[in-house]
């Protein structure tokens, strides 16, 4: 059993259509991380969210971290064949700064 | 520009050879993790370190070994390779604290075992 619970797994949509994805957890959390991975590289940081209700906006990319601090959304806006890759959300569950990772949702924009 | 840097993109190596994955970062993080990442299980912690000459389990060490002989780098063993130990590896590091600085991952090694 995964830690981080990310949904969907798979998303593929049209270019400029808006989507959601999930990260959710049983455990409460200091914080969480969202990054980006494309093939062949290693992820790269989007974003923390570290009050719970907090919400950080990326341009077109909009991060919520629930109330509770137990769950976490990334919704896009207008996605473009540029947003394609593998979103992971990341927690450290023991405050002590090794991160775990959820396994991830691929997401495929089309033009 | 700062960088992690693993020494290989792609190894193939035989069932049972010992093999070294190496990592080394310019950034002067005192914080370096291994993972392994497959397909539908994300990434999983394999061994990390906060520190020269420290290392700490992770949550699948089983198989694995690491060595840090000085800040920067940061060696990830398999003693003795096997099938299952075919994945793409991860290395990361960041500066201490506790969670809200982001991980600066390398390239990644994608490792098959024959």
């Amino acid at each position: 059993t995964q830690l981080l619970e990310q949904s969907p797994q798979f998303l593929s949509i049209q270019e400029g259509e808006n989507l959601t994805v999930y990260c959710n957890s049983s455990s409460v959390f200091s914080s969480l991380q969202w990054y980006r991975q494309e093939p062949g590289e290693g992820p790269v940081l989007l974003v923390t969210v570290v009050t719970g209700g907090e919400v950080k906006k990326l341009k077109r990319l909009t991060f919520q971290f629930g109330d509770a601090r137990k769950d976490s959304s990334l919704h896009i806006t207008a996605a473009q064949p540029g947003d394609t890759g593998l979103y992971l959300c990341a927690g450290d569950p023991y405050n002590n700064n090794d991160m775990r990772f959820g396994a991830g949702t691929r997401l495929t924009v089309k033009p | 520009d700062v960088k992690v840097t693993q020494s290989s993109r792609y190894l193939v190596k035989r069932t049972g050879e010992k093999v070294f994955l190496e990592c080394v970062q310019d950034m002067d993080h005192e914080n370096m993790f291994w993972y392994r990442q497959d397909p539908g299980l994300g990434l999983r912690l394999i061994y990390f370190s906060y520190d020269v000459k420290m290392k700490e389990k992770g949550d699948i060490p089983e198989g694995y070994s690491v060595s840090r002989e000085k800040k920067e780098r940061f060696s990830l063993i398999l003693e003795s390779a096997s099938t299952n130990q075919t994945s793409m590896y991860l290395c990361a590091s960041t500066p201490p604290g506790q969670g809200n600085y982001g991980y600066t991952f390398g390239s990644g090694t994608r490792l098959t075992v024959v």
